[in-house]
């Protein structure tokens, strides 16, 4: 069964450090989005890439978050620097691109203390 | 810009009865609606979709039907049982990205 993979799925760290979380997409998945939740609230779209180019990223705050595809296999969202109000679960979700839907990996819940 | 409104926010329904959530959507361009089921601590998993030459689409307990003149889909669950408690999301595709409601939190009352 094809999954989405995310890691780190916790993680644990101070104010002002540096994260790094990094998604697997489906292969053969050309599209892939990175969430935010919080408190089982709404998804919150932050970026999404296509054939690895961005397309949207207007949901991110740009100061301090920046997401990348350095390949096909590979997806990373880096908060630099952390602050405690990005203590969330961060999703990946990866899709085709076309009118199937899209497949979310478990998530990375992210403490910032 | 793109929306998709979703109600209601909360539900609770009797063990054995029906529950319908309701999802509106904004872009007359959206050809396809999925539904996520999100229980607690766990990634959204898709439980049905529709596109939008179809007006209705069952799985077992579970139905979806699309109004695209109103712009209107909903997510309809017969017979509910305890562990259909969770959230549940409606979505719309846009232009390569999914606009998502906001949620309702289904409980199911044994």
């Amino acid at each position: 069964d094809a999954r989405v993979t995310q890691t780190p799925r916790h993680k644990v760290t101070e104010m002002g450090q540096e994260v790094t979380m990094r998604c697997q997409p489906i292969l053969g998945h050309n599209t892939v989005f990175w969430y935010r939740q919080t408190m089982m609230q709404g998804l919150e779209l932050l970026a999404y890439f296509r054939n690895r180019a961005p397309l949207d990223d207007s949901g991110m705050p740009k100061d301090r978050f920046s997401a990348e595809m350095p390949d096909a296999t590979l997806a990373t969202l880096k908060i630099q620097p952390s602050e405690p109000r990005d203590s969330a679960v961060y999703f990946c979700a990866s899709g085709t691109g076309d009118v199937q839907p899209q497949h979310f990996g478990d998530g990375t819940r992210l403490s910032i203390l | 810009g793109e929306n998709v409104e979703q109600h209601p926010s909360t539900l609770s329904v009797q063990e054995g009865d029906s529950a319908v959530i309701k999802c509106t959507y904004s872009d007359s361009a959206s050809n396809y609606f999925p539904w996520y089921k999100q229980e607690l601590g766990k990634r959204p998993q898709l439980i049905i979709d529709i596109r939008s030459n179809v007006g209705e689409k069952k799985d077992q307990r579970i139905a979806v039907t699309l109004n695209k003149t109103a712009k209107h889909f909903s997510l309809h669950i017969t017979e509910t049982q305890p562990e259909d408690s969770a959230v549940y999301f409606c979505a719309a595709l846009g232009t390569y990205k999914y606009i998502f409601g906001t949620g309702t939190r289904l409980k199911v009352l044994a």
